[in-house]
């Protein structure tokens, strides 16, 4: 069955970076985007960025770009984001998900909770 | 890149039904049938439950139902149970490549 198996949880001081996966199974991993999106404890849903997963092309949400990194491994179906320069506000969980061709998520990765504190 | 607009919560008992809004504006919504709705169990990951406004996922009960009008979409559940208490998102394209999310509605099964 298509899966999404994320990256244990993690914790940072604050002004570090952190990068997390985001492995596939169960369908072509080129032939869909991932979209990465994270929900502060009690708070909503925020888009982060996406990736075409066949060429490499990325977008970020203008709230963190300059910030975070999505890439992908094609050989190990494998997605990654990474976030720099952490604030304590950043404590959140960060989910990837699969793009259908029009734009919805799914599946959803299990969801991988980062912990900034000093 | 505003959060599309949803009320915090809709209560309802069970058997009933209710129906969350979700508001946007004519980048988003009101340009695009891309509109994708997810529901959120506490601890557990998004589900999607309907997706190009009013298709259903296979495997997805038909008391979800999703529609559209201008600049907002509208999920309904009815024949309300008590496994549908959970939080509920809207998703949608927002032009240029852009993803955006509702704020979230917590459904509770009186």
């Amino acid at each position: 069955q298509v899966q999404l198996v994320q990256s244990g949880a993690e914790v940072r001081e604050p002004g570090a970076s952190v990068k997390l996966s985001c492995k596939a199974s169960g369908y072509t991993f080129t032939t869909h985007a991932m979209q990465w999106v994270r929900q502060v404890p009690g708070q909503s849903l925020e888009w982060m960025g996406w990736i075409n997963t066949g060429n490499g092309d990325t977008n970020y949400s203008d709230k963190f770009k300059g910030r975070v990194t999505i890439a992908r491994d094609t050989a190990a179906s494998t997605g990654y984001m990474e976030l720099r320069y952490l604030r304590t506000e950043d404590t959140a969980v960060y989910y990837c998900a699969r793009e259908g061709g029009t734009y919805w998520c799914d599946p959803w990765g299990q969801g991988t909770l980062v912990t900034v504190s000093s | 890149q505003s959060a599309l607009t949803q009320p915090a919560s809709v209560s309802g008992s069970p058997g009933q039904s209710i129906t969350i809004s979700c508001s946007g504006t004519s980048n988003d919504i009101g340009n695009y049938n891309l509109v994708s709705w997810y529901q959120q169990h506490p601890g557990k990951a998004p589900k999607l439950i309907i997706y190009e406004v009013s298709e259903r996922p296979s495997g997805v009960s038909h008391r979800f139902s999703g529609s559209k009008s201008g600049n907002t979409a509208s999920l309904t559940i009815s024949g309300l149970q008590a496994e549908d208490e959970a939080d509920y998102y809207c998703g949608s394209y927002g032009g240029g490549r852009i993803r955006v999310f509702g704020t979230g509605t917590k459904v509770t099964v009186l």
